[in-house]
């Protein structure tokens, strides 16, 4: 199954700013997935992120708060912009894999906004 | 609306005996199932996936699939403290490989 190396692994940022989320693949994937999990709940689907087109967000996300970029195959980026404490939460990417290997996901970014 | 299923615990186990897990699912035309567990603090890792109906053994790990009834279990034999975490369920939409995902279930190994 892939290997996914993301970045950074926790931050503290102050409201109004932005962070810049990094996710690397060891291997070509055509989608990537982000995710926001709250504190003792499940995933959020956030976006699907697919080479060479737009992100395609869900009910409740928006571009212009959560940009992502999807330069190769092997690599995104998930910003969260413009950050109030609301935005705590860890942030997740995820590439399906082949067959039973299911979907693999990076070692996730726990924000704070201060 | 397509939807996963879980109790969401906690579901306390004394060591050495067998924690059962559940899920049901909404869409009758699934074909996999997947089960993640997540311990505090740490991103999901797959320990099971399951196509078939039937039983599914990997180890202390047996993922059972019903179709017909759309649930899909997962048993842990011999429970260890280290099988203390939170086990989520989670299915694919096919149309979009997107996977729904259920509450999840906190599991609570008690020696």
């Amino acid at each position: 199954s892939a290997v996914i190396s993301q970045k950074p692994s926790r931050d503290i940022c102050q409201r109004g700013t932005s962070l810049t989320i990094q996710c690397q693949v060891d291997s070509q994937v055509t989608m990537m997935f982000w995710y926001r999990q709250q504190p003792g709940q499940s995933l959020t689907l956030i976006a699907t992120a697919n080479q060479g087109s737009e992100a395609t967000y869900e009910s409740g996300f928006v571009i212009d708060k959560f940009p992502i970029s999807r330069p190769n195959l092997t690599f995104s980026t998930l910003t969260v912009s413009n950050m109030s404490p609301e935005d705590s939460s860890i942030y997740l990417c995820s590439v399906r894999g082949q067959g039973p290997y299911g979907y693999t996901f990076g070692s996730g970014t726990r924000l704070t906004v201060v | 609306q397509k939807e996963v299923e879980q109790n969401s615990g906690p579901l306390s186990v004394p060591e050495g005996a067998i924690a059962s897990l559940n899920c049901t699912y909404s869409d009758r035309g699934s074909q996999s199932f997947f089960w993640y567990r997540q311990y505090s603090g740490k991103s999901p890792e797959l320990i099971m996936s399951i196509y078939s109906n039937g039983d599914k053994e990997d180890g202390r790990f047996t993922a059972q699939l019903n179709k017909a009834s759309q649930y899909v279990s997962l048993l842990i034999r011999d429970s260890q403290p280290s099988d203390s975490a939170t086990y989520l369920c989670a299915v694919p939409m096919d149309s979009n490989y997107q996977l729904i995902w259920g509450a999840g279930t906190k599991l609570i190994i008690k020696p």
